[in-house]
């Protein structure tokens, strides 16, 4: 089966940074990489997510880039702010209709002011 | 929001107690799933629904016991919990064989005493 693993645990940035998170993944098949971003007290909300159809993705500072030969992708965010801090999680899945996706175990973002 | 509920948010319950978690969306969805997240640990996928039907266990003790009356409301009953049981407890929905997002929703922070 699946199985990610997701790189730096906790990340430390100065506000203004950037910040990058890396996950890979061990099933070629999987085709949909979805990124999600879990504040305090909160459920894991969906920010960004990439197919294996293409190699990066942009919504304003958030980025997400895709590298099927390696089987690696990585969140890109930029000009960060306080607001940024939270858990972020990715995962992975073959997007066939019901198969449920594969998490990583989250990187722990601090962004300070 | 995220169009997925979940009630209690909070829950203390003693090992030989019975309790029900409840989980509803309002996104039209037709898959539905309970994720446990504990601390320093993957989000672990316990149970899916689709159309209603159970579709995976991933071998979740009998203690824990799901049930989906339609395909919008999942319940999770508990009974005879061990505190390492205690955990976030996440529900999430997804349209099956349409892009794949699952939306999740608060989560219930359950404490088995």
């Amino acid at each position: 089966g699946e199985n990610v693993e997701q790189h730096p645990s906790t990340l430390s940035v100065q506000e203004g940074d950037s910040a990058v998170i890396k996950c890979t993944y061990s099933d070629s098949a999987s085709n949909y990489f979805p990124w999600y971003k879990q504040e305090l007290g909160k459920g894991p909300q969906l920010i960004i997510d990439i197919r294996s159809n293409v190699g990066e993705k942009k919504d304003q500072r958030i980025a997400v880039t895709l590298n099927k030969t390696a089987k690696h992708f990585s969140l890109h965010i930029t000009e960060t702010q306080p607001e940024d801090s939270a858990v972020y999680f990715c995962a992975a899945t073959l997007n066939s209709g019901n198969t449920p996706l594969v998490f990583g175990k989250g990187t722990r973002l601090s962004v300070i002011a | 929001e995220t169009g997925v509920t979940q009630t209690p948010r909070h829950l203390v319950m003693g090992m030989t107690n019975k309790k029900s978690l409840k989980c509803e969306q309002h996104l039209g969805h037709n898959a539905m799933y309970w994720y446990k997240q504990s601390a320093k640990k993957p989000l672990e996928l316990m149970f899916v629904y689709n159309f209603k039907e159970q579709t995976e266990n991933n071998s979740v003790p009998s203690r824990f016991s799901p049930e989906c009356p339609n395909s919008s409301h999942l319940f999770l009953h508990l009974h005879t919990l061990q505190p390492e049981d205690s955990a976030l407890y996440l529900c999430a929905s997804s349209q099956p064989g349409q892009g794949g997002e699952q939306y999740f929703g608060p989560g219930t922070r359950l404490t088995v005493t």
